[in-house]
């Protein structure tokens, strides 16, 4: 069974103290990873796409990987901006599977 | 950029109403979705299009139906509103090949009392 699951579910973090997200996934031929942003009340907006297995993404404080298993969201220095809820999916033929996400709080 | 737009943010309806959530693209995308998302759950897929008056059932199709007369637009309709359907309901579109990017709109919040 295609699955997607996300850790820690929240996650508060230090203005300044780096971290990392995880994504587990497990799904029969993966056509791409997607990472989002979603801010409370609002949509998910994307933030990067990955492919394959060793690939990486960057921007800003925010470092995508992947792995056959797994992705990491990494984020460097954070500042309270980047509080939010981080998405992860994993896209099979049409449908996408999506993850709970992992609610960051970056403290001033 | 793509745009996605919902045009109702916030909904409140009665139990037993009929409910249209409404979502227009502007960049020519063939394929649209319609999403649920709850505290817990993820995002789940209602339905999708793929292509003008097309649609596939997603994974909890029940209670829900669409329409897409044109491309542009793809409505989502609740017969009859229960309060289970309170919900944050998501529309997103993807161009059918290439990049496989869903771009979500920025989501409508629907309570049924």
């Amino acid at each position: 069974e295609d699955q997607v699951t996300q850790s820690p579910e929240a996650l508060r973090l230090q203005e300044g103290e780096s971290s990392s997200l995880n994504c587990s996934y497990t799904v029969s031929g993966l056509r791409g990873l997607f990472w989002y942003r979603q801010d409370p009340g609002k949509g998910p907006e994307f933030l990067f796409t990955l492919y394959s297995a060793g690939e990486e993404k960057e921007k800003e404080r925010l470092k995508a990987t992947l792995t056959k298993k797994e992705s990491f969201l990494h984020i460097t220095a954070p500042k309270p901006e980047d509080s939010a809820t981080y998405l992860c999916a994993v896209q099979g033929t049409y449908k996408y599977i999506f993850g709970t996400g992992t609610r960051l709080k970056v403290l001033a | 950029d793509v745009k996605v737009t919902q045009s109702s943010r916030y909904l409140v309806k009665r139990t037993g109403e009929k409910v249209f959530l409404e979502c227009v693209q502007d960049m020519d995308h063939e394929n649209m979705f319609w999403y649920r998302q709850d505290p817990g759950l993820g995002l789940r897929l209602i339905y999708f299009s793929y292509d003008v008056k097309m649609k596939e059932k997603g994974d909890i199709p029940e209670g829900y139906s669409v329409s897409r007369e044109k491309k542009e637009r793809f409505s989502l309709i609740l017969e009859s509103a229960s309060t289970n359907q309170t919900s944050m309901y998501l529309c997103a579109s993807r161009v059918s090949s290439g990049a496989n990017v869903l771009t979500f709109g920025a989501g409508s919040r629907l309570t049924v009392l």
